[in-house]
């Protein structure tokens, strides 16, 4: 099974700044997904990257991926309030494997 | 297209009892998964099915089962419920497991 492990497992930082969370992972993936949780409320897909790409944008996110460090990074520009939430990686390999998340970064935006 | 829904969403119980949540999926998905989240051990995998297969499996004792139905909406079912048992129960659909993940907003189970 794959797994997504989050860093830091907080973060503080004021409103406007830039903030980057980063995530591990074990083994060779398919793809890596990118997920928000505002209080206790389902999760919210953000994006998706495949393993043959290296950058991706949406928005103020953008991720990269390295699969030689099996790590990937995900950068909220300009940060705003409502991007207080929970963040969580999810590394995906074959369908037969299970997805696995991690325990989540906690982002909190000072105004 | 609707989104996932659950029911129902708070639920209080009494150790020893069980319970049966329900999940439905976004009208085409055929992957269902189901994770259990607390404070301490965030969010953690129980099951997946797959065309009413269960395909994949976490690590929760027995008293955990579930199974999807043929117009792909599942359940889940705990028996003898435990304190530790209290906790948000997500339901996610995709069209397969490797792709976009859709949860539902939850069920809260309180066991008392």
């Amino acid at each position: 099974s794959q797994q997504g492990e989050e860093d830091p497992q907080a973060l503080s930082i004021q409103e406007g700044e830039n903030a980057t969370m980063n995530c591990s992972y074990k083994t060779s993936i398919n793809n890596l997904q990118w997920y928000r949780q505002n209080s206790g409320r389902g999760l919210v897909h953000l994006i998706l990257i495949r393993s043959n790409e290296r950058e991706k944008h949406s928005g103020r996110l953008r991720v990269t991926l390295d699969t030689s460090k099996k790590s990937s990074s995900l950068l909220i520009t300009a940060s705003r309030a409502a991007d207080t939430a929970s963040y969580f990686c999810a590394a995906s390999g074959n369908r037969d494997d299970k997805i696995i998340f991690g325990k989540g970064t906690r982002l909190h935006i000072l105004p | 297209k609707a989104g996932v829904t659950q029911t129902p969403r708070y639920l209080i119980k009494t150790r020893g009892q069980q319970v049966t949540l329900s999940c439905s999926p976004i009208s085409g998905h055929r992957s269902v998964s189901w994770y259990q989240q607390t404070p301490g051990q965030g969010l953690q995998f129980l099951f997946e099915y797959f065309s009413e297969t269960q395909r994949n499996k976490g690590n929760f004792p027995g008293r955990f089962s579930g199974r999807q139905f043929s117009n792909s909406r599942s359940e889940m079912n705990v028996s003898t419920l435990e304190l530790g048992d209290s906790a948000l129960y997500l339901c996610a659909s995709s069209l397969e497991n490797t792709d976009t993940q859709y949860f539902g907003p939850g069920t809260r189970l309180t066991v008392l």
